[in-house]
């Protein structure tokens, strides 16, 4: 099993719809939760942490799963402006403080 | 506020021919720094990271080099770059207390 792992899509979708991203991790020790947003041939940036307790931030909602070993991120009513690839990201347990593990990112693409 | 700097954005170098890719930190005292790749079409590796100066710890075994000749500067080198090390070089840095990790605009190399 891949250490995090997600559906590299794409997700093409419409203006104003909602989409979500699943992903799967490895480790059940991890301890930190992340997606974090890269355009094209841009940095990724960070776009929220993922709290146990669920959070949400404007259209934006995470949600982790700690028995299943799975997070979520939920867009609402798509801009244009969120076509990116979005990563999830996961803390590796044992290693340094402040190692993370990537996905490979999944692709979204908000058409008009 | 924090920001993080790196050149030079593009680089085109012969196989063979040395390299030396700079990053440094502005807005935060001691912190964490890391070297990623992401090579096309796949997800960000880990190379280097270092807690403070003069410590650096590898995470992947090849013919790059990492220095911390001071607390913000982070330097990635090679004395002969292979086909192989193409790719978009990323620099970031995160502090002590938490996992979160925020990234310089990157090198994009590519090795002819």
């Amino acid at each position: 099993r891949k250490e995090v792992e997600q559906d590299p899509g794409p997700f093409n979708v419409p203006e104003g719809a909602t989409v979500a991203f699943n992903c799967t991790y490895s480790n059940s020790a991890s301890q930190s939760f992340f997606w974090y947003r890269q355009d094209c041939r841009k940095e990724p940036k960070l776009l929220m942490s993922v709290y146990s307790s669920g959070n949400e931030d404007g259209r934006f909602t995470a949600q982790l799963n700690r028995a299943s070993q799975y997070i979520s991120l939920l867009i609402r009513d798509s801009k244009l402006s969120d076509s990116a690839t979005y990563l999830c990201v996961v803390s590796r347990y044992g290693g340094s403080q402040g190692n993370l593990i990537f996905g490979k990112g999944t692709k979204l693409s908000v058409k008009p | 506020s924090q920001t993080i700097h790196q050149w030079p954005a593009t680089l085109v170098q012969p196989v063979g021919s040395p390299l030396s890719l700079e990053c440094t930190v502005e807005g935060t005292s001691n912190p964490n720094l890391y070297w990623y790749r992401q090579a096309a079409g796949r997800g960000l590796q880990l190379l280097f990271y270092s807690v403070g100066i003069g410590q650096i710890s590898s995470e992947v075994p090849q013919n790059l080099s990492a220095s911390r000749p001071q607390d913000r500067q982070f330097i990635l080198s090679s004395k002969k770059l292979l086909l192989s090390d193409s790719g978009f070089y990323l620099c970031a840095w995160g502090t002590g207390n938490s996992y979160e990790q925020y990234f310089g605009p990157g090198t994009r190399l590519t090795v002819t």
